[in-house]
């Protein structure tokens, strides 16, 4: 149980498209997804908090119009980087709570998105 | 905001000794304190966590422990084997947002 996946796995754009990543909790629900983005060498780095059913939360320095999070259902998130450029590259990995579990705080984490912008 | 401090960096040891990883967190209101290991592309994986509530957790080779007056923490790999090697983060959590230490790449020599 409490599997997360995440579409696509690998994925090479020119610069100046947009991309899109998708985040499933596959055997439960999760009212809140988090975003976070891990360059080469260096720790997970949060990037927003994503809520089902209203706005995501992000963190300070996160440009809110540049990564655009949908949570329109308990087991899907979307995070598209618009205007992706290259230095967006980066390992992009979810995480979901799921909604029943008695632990309030466990995450559990997608298995990421190599972006790389040309 | 919380701001998670994890050394050291890089730690080597001989397999078979142990390896010790220490985290300090500045956010007196967290209260959960996850420990995860990444492989190199993988997603991290949870290996032990430990709440505010208790000092020190344990299962098997590992084991962690927690000083929430100093607000640090601590992971504690005894019997090292060379399958250990990888990236190791701390974590910690006062409800919604998951702060992560800087990492600390583990290698064991055989």
């Amino acid at each position: 149980g409490a599997v997360v996946s995440q579409h696509p796995s690998r994925v090479i754009c020119k610069s100046g498209t947009s991309v899109k990543i998708e985040c499933r909790s596959l055997d439960f629900q999760a009212t809140t997804m988090f975003w976070y983005r891990q360059f080469p060498k260096q720790s997970l780095m949060l990037m927003a908090t994503s809520n089902e059913g209203s706005k995501a939360t992000y963190e300070q320095g996160v440009e809110k119009d540049k990564f655009l999070i949908n949570h329109a259902s308990l087991t899907l998130s979307t995070l598209t980087v618009t205007s992706a450029h290259p230095e967006d590259s980066s390992f992009y990995i979810c995480s979901a709570r799921d909604s029943k579990r008695g632990t309030l705080n466990e995450q559990f984490f997608g298995p990421g998105t190599r972006l790389t912008v040309l | 905001g919380e701001n998670v401090e994890q050394h050291p960096s890089t730690l080597s040891v001989q397999e078979g000794d142990s390896a010790v990883i220490k985290c300090t967190y500045s956010d007196s209101a967290s209260n959960y304190f996850p420990w995860y290991k990444q492989e190199l592309g993988k997603r991290p994986q949870l290996i032990i966590d430990i709440r505010s509530n208790v000092g020190e957790k344990k299962d098997q080779r590992i084991a962690v422990t927690l000083n929430k007056t100093a607000k640090h923490f601590s992971l504690h790999i005894t019997e090292t084997q060379p399958e250990d090697s990888a990236v190791y983060f701390c974590a910690a959590s006062g409800g919604n947002q998951f702060y992560f230490g800087t990492g600390t790449s583990l290698t064991v020599i055989p």
